[in-house]
Order: structure tokens, then sequence, then C-alpha cells
């Protein structure tokens, strides 16, 4: 299957600052990328949808000044999560999708976001 | 987004037995997709089996489909201890409604003790 990198796989910060995750698609372009979040021991929640050159879809109760996401090219996205906080502190999953080849969604690696 | 339900929430068996999880959905959907999670690591896709399919099997993976009960379920026969982990099921319903990304099961924690 396609392969979709997430970087960094790990990243601790300090309350108040801002950390940047990237997801890339290496063999394929991705149309559109999705943003999850899990709490420890729950399910995957959807946060946004991006489309390459068009502003990001936030779902309901999601922050889209807090969580900025970029989808410059069709092989990168990014979510910078903004003046972090303890309760940011989770594990986000990217997701990228090329709608012209298959249904199927092919995942990051995860990043786990600690604030401290 | 609507999140499906898994049943049940934690499954501990011996190895070699059958472990059979459920799940079940709200809305009209696309496909559905089972995937497997190991401990604070990403998603390994499983398998994937269309509104139109009834059963699908992908080595000791069975799964099943009900649209009218809006229900899967996933067999995983002859477990080993490496099948531990957490079985999520995601429904793909774009253009149903949906939002384009999956919409995620709550899981099913599953132990195979040796």
């Amino acid at each position: 299957g396609a392969v979709v990198s997430q970087h960094p796989s790990r990243v601790i910060c300090k309350s108040g600052t801002s950390v940047k995750i990237e997801c890339r698609s290496l063999d394929f372009q991705a149309t559109t990328m999705f943003w999850y979040r899990q709490f420890p021991k729950q399910s995957l929640m959807l946060m946004a949808t991006s489309n390459e050159g068009s502003k990001a879809t936030y779902e309901q109760g999601v922050e889209k000044d807090k969580f900025l996401i970029n989808h410059a090219s069709l092989t990168l996205s990014t979510l910078t999560v903004t003046s972090a906080h303890p309760e940011d502190s989770s594990f986000y999953i990217c997701s990228a999708r090329d709608w012209q080849i298959s249904t199927e969604a092919f995942f990051g690696q995860g990043t786990r976001l600690t604030v401290v | 987004s609507q999140q499906g339900e898994e049943d049940p929430q934690a499954l501990s068996i011996q190895e070699g037995e059958n472990a059979t999880m459920n799940c079940s959905y709200k809305t009209s959907i696309n496909n559905l997709q089972w995937y497997r999670q190991n401990s604070g690591r990403g998603l390994v896709h499983l398998i994937l089996i269309r509104s139109n399919e009834r059963e699908k099997h992908s080595g000791r993976l069975r799964v099943t489909l009900d649209t009218s009960k809006k229900s899967s379920s996933l067999l995983i026969t002859a477990s080993r201890a490496a099948d531990t982990a957490s079985y999520f099921c995601a429904t793909d319903s774009r253009g149903g409604g949906g939002a384009d990304g999956l919409t995620f099961g709550k899981g099913t924690h599953l132990i195979i003790q040796p």
C-alpha cells in the first residue's frame, strides 16, 4: 500500500509554545488529507479535512485558530498546535487519500504530543 | 461526527481460540474498514468491505457486513499472542452526507493469553 510519513513521532513542548506536525505522502499525491486526535484508551476523532490548495474544513468543536492546517502541496500537510496547553496532549494521526486511485485511506505513524 | 459502537470493549481469550468483535454504525456507508492499533502506535489497515458485499476473507480474518442492521463483525481465527491490540471499525460515508473522513468506532481491546 501507499506510504504516509508523519513527523515527529514524539514531541514534548512547554505550555504556551507552538508545535508543528508534518504529514507526507511518499509515493502518491494526496488530494485530501485528514487529521485525527486520539486520547488515551479512546477512539480516533476526526479534527479536520484539508484539500490541497484550499482551506481546511474543521469538525464541530475543533478550534481552527488553535489547530492550524496547511495543505500547500499534494504531498504535504501540516498541523500546527498553537499556544499548546496540557489538555492538548494527545496522539495525533494524519491520513491521506487519492480519490482517483483508491477509496482506501493511508495513515501516518502518529505523533505523541505531550505539553508540560 | 458520529461514532459507531463496538462490542465488546475488551476481550481476553486464550491463544488458539477465535476472537469475534462486532461493530454497529448509524449512517449509510460506501464501505467499512477494520484497523488494528498496537499500543501507542499508528493504524494498520486490515480489510475493507464494500457496502454491496456481505462477507470477505483475508488470511485468518473474516469480516461480515449486514447493511440492513448497520453492523459488521470481525473474526480472527486461531488467535496468536501477536494479535493482542486494539481493533477499530471505520465507516466511509463520502457523498452520503457523512464526513469525507472515516468515522471510527470506539474499538475493542483484544488480549491473547499465551
